[in-house]
C-alpha cells in the first residue's frame, strides 16, 4: 500500500528534551516536506527537500531541524523543543515538485 | 510571507445544493493551485489540482482559476453529508514551497 508514515503519532515531552519525529514514504517521491498545523493558522510549511541534495527552508523553520539522507525518510529534529512548537505535525510527498502531495497521518506533539 | 486567503466560513449548505469555496492568492507568480480536503481528525487528502485559467471538472467537483484576479474557487455540486470537512486552498511560489489558506469548513445539512 502506498503511504506515508509517521511516527510517533502523539507525544508528550518537556522543554529542552531533544526529539525526532520519523517520516517515510514507499512511493519513491522525490519531494518531502514537514508542516506544523495550528488552529487559525492553518498549514504552515517547515522544510522542504526536493531530493536527496536538495533541502531548504519553509515559512516557519526556526527550532527544527531536517536530514534527508535516503529517499525514502525525511526525519524532523527538534533539538531543543519549546511549548510554542505544541501542534499538529504533517510529513508530505509527491512525485516531483511540490505539486500533489500525499500526507502522513500526523504526529500530535506537546510540549510543557 | 506569500499569503493565501480564503473565505472563512464556517459553511452550512443542504444536501444536494452547491457549496462555492473561495480563495485569493498575493503572489502573482503563483502557477500551480491545489485544493485539499480534510476530515476532522485526519489529514489533509489532494481532490483537485489547476494549473491554468479556466474550469476544471472532476466529478462534482470544479475548481476555477482566474490568475489575472488572483483568484481561485471550487464548487461542489450535489452536496452530499460526507463532503462535510474543512477544505484548504494551497498555493505553490515560485521557490517550490506550498501556502495554504486557513481553510474553509464545509457542512453540508441532510
Amino acid at each position: 500500500e502506498a503511504q506515508v508514515t509517521q511516527n510517533p503519532r502523539y507525544l508528550i515531552t518537556v522543554t529542552g528534551k531533544k526529539l525526532t519525529v520519523t517520516c517515510s514514504q514507499n512511493m519513491n517521491h522525490e519531494y518531502m516536506s514537514w508542516y506544523r498545523q495550528d488552529p487559525g493558522l492553518g498549514l504552515r510549511q517547515i522544510y522542504y527537500s526536493m531530493n536527496v541534495e536538495v533541502t531548504d527552508k519553509g515559512d516557519v523553520p526556526e527550532g527544527y531541524k531536517v536530514s534527508r539522507k535516503e529517499k525514502r525518510n525525511f526525519p524532523l529534529i527538534l533539538e531543543s523543543p519549546s511549548p510554542n512548537q505544541t501542534s499538529l505535525y504533517f510529513c508530505a510527498s509527491s512525485l516531483q515538485g511540490v505539486g500533489e502531495q500525499y500526507f502522513g497521518p500526523g504526529t500530535r506533539l506537546t510540549v510543557t | 510571507q506569500k499569503e493565501v486567503e480564503q473565505n472563512s466560513g464556517p459553511l452550512s449548505v443542504p444536501e444536494g445544493a452547491i457549496a462555492s469555496l473561495n480563495c485569493t492568492y498575493s503572489d502573482r507568480v503563483s502557477q500551480s493551485f491545489f485544493w485539499y480536503r480534510q476530515y476532522s481528525g485526519k489529514s489533509p487528502e489532494l481532490i483537485m489540482s489547476i494549473y491554468s485559467n479556466g474550469d476544471k471538472e472532476d466529478g462534482r467537483f470544479t475548481a476555477q482559476l482566474n490568475k489575472a484576479s488572483q483568484y481561485v474557487s471550487l464548487l461542489i455540486r450535489d452536496s452530499q453529508p460526507s463532503d462535510s470537512a474543512t477544505y484548504l486552498c494551497a498555493v505553490k511560489d515560485r521557490d517550490y514551497k506550498l501556502s495554504f489558506g486557513a481553510g474553509t469548513t464545509v457542512t453540508v445539512r441532510a
